[in-house]
């Protein structure tokens, strides 16, 4: 059983620039979601994808956007970036049952300079 | 404005004895809970849960307590274990299944 993985692990981007980040979800998964941590925080609920189509999202501007292709990996695009999004941004898979905990990858690190 | 709140930042045990972390929350919608942990460099791993309808839920040395009156959870660890060191998560299950995480408990377990 493949787990979640995620890339690049690190990433420095200039303020202003446009960053892709990249998730292959834990195998038999049909849900992804991305979580932003920044630092001394808990992760925090972007959005979350079921379909190929956005079926919940967190307090996070439209410059956040992400994709879901047909094998359930994904993509969180971050248009405009700002110093703040400087995080590390955490993808995660899961059945759509309700009770089916989220499994989560080791993350991808942004920092914007 | 924080829906689940761990109110201290670390915890220091000796090995083998018991660990408790506390975890608070203020949306009554929530109704199930869990615990991870996350190791530095690594994402968070999902521990135990519970489902609102209980108070108690175990799985080996790991216990997770739930009051609803009072809005509390509880994780308990024992016994304690060097490898147990790490940021310990609790996070509530709310609409779109959205997981709403508090801030983070690093314990430290001392040989």
């Amino acid at each position: 059983e493949t787990g979640v993985t995620q890339s690049p692990t690190h990433l420095i981007k200039t303020r202003g620039q446009q960053v892709t980040l990249r998730c292959s979800s834990q195998s038999g998964h049909n849900t992804v979601s991305w979580y932003q941590q920044a630092l001394g925080q808990g992760p925090q609920f972007i959005f979350q994808y079921y379909r190929e189509e956005e079926n919940g999202r967190g307090n996070f501007p439209p410059r956040f956007s992400g994709l879901q292709f047909p094998n359930y990996s994904s993509e969180l695009n971050v248009n405009a970036l700002e110093l703040d999004d400087s995080a590390l941004y955490l993808c995660a898979s899961s059945f759509i049952d309700n009770n089916s905990p989220l499994h989560f990858g080791n993350g991808t690190r942004l920092t914007v300079t | 404005d924080q829906q689940v709140k761990q109110n201290s930042p670390s915890l220091s045990v000796q090995e083998g004895r018991i660990s408790i972390l506390n975890c608070d929350y203020t949306n009554s919608m929530f109704d199930y809970f869990l615990w991870y942990k996350k190791y530095p460099a690594e994402g968070p791993t999902f521990l135990i849960s519970i489902s609102s309808i209980k108070d108690k839920n175990e799985d080996g040395r790991f216990t997770v307590f739930l009051n609803k009156s009072a809005k509390h959870l509880s994780l308990h660890i024992v016994p304690s274990q060097p490898g147990d060191s790490a940021v310990y998560f609790c996070a509530a299950l709310g609409s779109a299944r959205q997981l709403t995480f508090g801030s983070g408990t690093q314990l430290t377990v001392l040989p």
